[in-house]
């Protein structure tokens, strides 16, 4: 079955830790994503990675960061920088830019 | 700078109706436009993608259109049913990678 695996589903940290995220694609897609959702907002881009060894910021990348060393994978570290972290994280896949964005299931990180 | 305004927020209709969702946005340089699912507390699914070059898109019961001129997307649901109960959220591609997207609006079909 292709599709975006995102784990774990439920993340608990307490502040001033760092956590990863983990999202995996076996779609053989170049570009991959991630958002973060809070209530009543619209999806925000975090990072995306175009291809390997390439990411580029989105509008809210202060306090995150991202590798992409395989094509399959695109790790979101959440780190102690990040003011308000506690949040749904989503992470998208899709062919390149102007192809149809495929989504994971997502991860609820909550920070205490 | 693109904003994405999806009005009402809410909605809320007797099963077997049909339905128009709404999307607006600021500039119309988009490279292309896509309505979402979302369940509560999981991921998107895609529903449609229009091209910028493109008037309308059909699925089954669905048919979104798109008016670059006047900054307006609709997605038109026929023969509304519970199952359609969920958030639909609207996405404009403003190219070079980055996606806006709106806030939703969350519907509820009664049985």
């Amino acid at each position: 079955d292709g599709g975006i695996t995102q784990s774990p589903k439920y993340l608990f940290r307490k502040e001033g830790q760092n956590v990863t995220l983990s999202c995996e694609q076996n779609l053989n897609h170049d570009a991959m994503y991630w958002y973060r959702q809070d209530p009543g907002q619209g999806l925000r881009l975090i990072y995306y990675s175009q291809i390997v060894n390439d990411f580029q910021k989105g509008d809210i990348a202060e306090g995150y960061s991202v590798s992409r060393e395989k094509k399959e994978s695109f790790p979101l570290t959440v780190t102690s920088a990040q003011k308000n972290p506690t949040a749904f994280y989503l992470c998208a896949s899709s062919f390149g830019r102007g192809y149809e964005q495929y989504f994971g299931p997502g991860t609820r990180l909550t920070v205490t | 700078k693109q904003e994405v305004t999806q009005i009402p927020a809410a909605l809320s209709v007797p099963e077997g109706e049909n339905l128009v969702l709404n999307c607006s946005f600021t500039d119309s340089a988009i490279y292309n436009l896509q309505w979402f699912r979302q369940d509560p507390g999981k991921g998107l699914t895609s529903l449609l993608l229009i091209q910028s070059s493109q008037r309308e898109q059909t699925s089954g019961r669905l048919n979104a259109s798109l008016d670059k001129s006047s900054g307006r997307s609709t997605l038109y649901i026929a023969a509304s049913q519970p199952g359609d109960s969920a958030t639909y959220l609207c996405a404009v591609d403003t190219g070079g990678f980055k996606t806006i997207f709106g806030a939703g609006t969350r519907l509820f079909v009664k049985a």
